[in-house]
């Protein structure tokens, strides 16, 4: 049973143009989420979050919105570069004593073309 | 920065064989844990551990076990590997209090049970 869904398994865009990349969720406990990036070879690092007291959250060219009533959160990236290129996931916490335990969804990979 | 040291890269091992994946951290950080990554699936919790000697099992517990003696070393234990082990290993850290959903992921170990 797969809590946290990414439907796009992959992504291509124009070097300049605005990527958005989207995630749905299933659990009603679920109170903060979180985008990781994976480049080949290493492991995934944080990127953005977004509590769910908020319904967006802008970090430089990163922007993230939830809506709650739908249960979607997607991640928005203006302008896209080529080293955007990545495998991005989607995550997702009950938060409480949940010690950082985080549930993911498969992973969407973005193609930035120069 | 946040340093997570998986012990291997790749490793390659036979059906039946006990495998070891040996994690450590230099953060001081309370919250330790294990994923795996397959194609398609996403980023699965093996176990996590919130205190020396304390785990909790994740989503995909069977055929694992988990052992922290110390607070930077967690290991992942394969009791009797089997080819449907074959997997991206990842090994993560986080601190406690608000900031614990945000992993730090080391490199990852790719398992290949023949």
């Amino acid at each position: 049973d797969q809590q946290v869904k990414q439907n796009s398994p992959s992504l291509s865009v124009q070097e300049g143009r605005i990527s958005i990349l989207n995630c749905d969720y299933t659990n009603s406990m679920f109170d903060y989420f979180l985008w990781y990036k994976k480049y080949p070879a290493e492991g995934p690092t944080f990127l953005i979050s977004i509590s769910s007291i908020k319904d967006k959250n802008e970090d430089g060219r990163f922007t993230v919105f939830l809506n709650k009533s739908a249960k979607h959160l997607s991640l928005h990236i203006v302008p896209s570069q080529p080293g955007d290129s990545a495998v991005y996931f989607c995550a997702a916490s009950a938060g409480g004593t949940s010690y950082g335990k985080l549930t993911f969804g498969q992973g969407t990979i973005l193609t930035v073309h120069p | 920065d946040v340093k997570v040291t998986q012990s291997s890269r790749y490793l390659v091992k036979r059906t039946g064989e006990k495998v070891f994946l040996e994690c450590v951290q230099d953060m001081d950080h309370e919250n330790m844990f294990w994923y795996r990554q397959d194609p398609g699936l996403g980023l699965r919790l093996i176990y996590f551990s919130y205190d020396v000697k304390m785990k909790e099992k994740g989503d995909i517990p069977e055929g694992y076990s988990v052992s922290r003696e110390k607070k930077e070393r967690f290991s992942l234990i394969l009791e009797s590997a089997s080819t449907n082990q074959t997997s991206m290993y990842l090994c993560a850290s986080s601190g406690s209090g608000t900031t614990n959903e945000k992993l730090f992921f080391g490199s990852g170990t790719q398992l290949s049970v023949l």
